[in-house]
């Protein structure tokens, strides 16, 4: 099973707006909406901050959002902080495997 | 509030046996609503599910580790467990024990992790 792919890096300023893109196939992220996403700091385990594609789970900022367009999924983080450096990475339901992951995208706070 | 925590050898020998316990606090592993998995990841690398397995213990595990990949689960201890025979040095991981939602396919939440290496 292939991984979902994920830009391996992005950046932005405090303060701006930046989109983590996640593809796949209608087997996975196009044929579900079962997209979740993954906040992962240096040595830390990852946390949870959006699932079912749109939803976040209690304690998580609205700074942070997702949408899907086809086999594309999207996380959003607004107004960027320097708290948000870290590794994002996409999940889905796969009809092959069940679960699958991206590679995982590097966010940098310029 | 829900904690997992991963115990276990932190180094195994090639061909042997990785074994891994995942301790559940805060929480009951009886909770019809989820299943309990495992996660790792290799070093620099992303994020590899293992399987997951619910509490009366009903399994499914990855295709590309099936043959080699068993889990268990003690409700009385509330704990679970992982097992994965013959590793190789492709096996070094850090590997997280997790809360699955079986329907919605989200985990939430992680054991802090714990590094396993094979090394003779």
């Amino acid at each position: 099973q292939s991984a979902l792919t994920q830009p391996a890096s992005v950046s932005g300023s405090p303060g701006q707006s930046i989109t983590i893109s996640c593809t796949g196939t209608s087997s996975d992220v196009g044929g579900y909406n079962f997209v979740s996403w993954y906040q992962q700091h240096p040595g830390k385990a990852p946390k949870l901050m959006i699932y079912d594609v749109t939803y976040r789970p209690s304690g998580v900022s609205n700074r942070f959002s997702g949408s899907k367009s086809g086999n594309t999924a999207s996380l959003t983080i607004s107004g960027l902080q320097t708290e948000d450096e870290a590794h994002y990475f996409c999940s889905s339901y796969t009809t092959s495997s069940h679960v699958v992951f991206g590679g995982g995208t590097r966010v940098t706070v310029l | 509030q829900l904690q997992l925590q991963e115990s276990g050898p932190g180094l195994v020998k090639p061909s042997e046996t990785l074994s891994l316990t995942c301790n559940v606090s805060g929480g009951s592993i009886s909770s019809r609503s989820y299943y309990w998995g495992w996660i790792r990841q290799s070093p620099g690398k992303g994020l590899e599910w293992i399987g997951s397995m619910y509490y009366s213990g009903n399994t499914y595990y990855s295709p590309s580790l099936k043959s080699r990949v068993s889990m268990s689960v003690d409700v009385s201890k509330i704990q679970f467990s992982l097992k994965l025979n013959s590793v190789t040095a492709a096996d070094t991981a850090v590997y997280y024990c997790v809360r699955h939602d079986p329907l919605a396919n989200w985990f939430d939440p992680w054991g802090q992790g714990t590094l396993v290496s094979v090394s003779s």
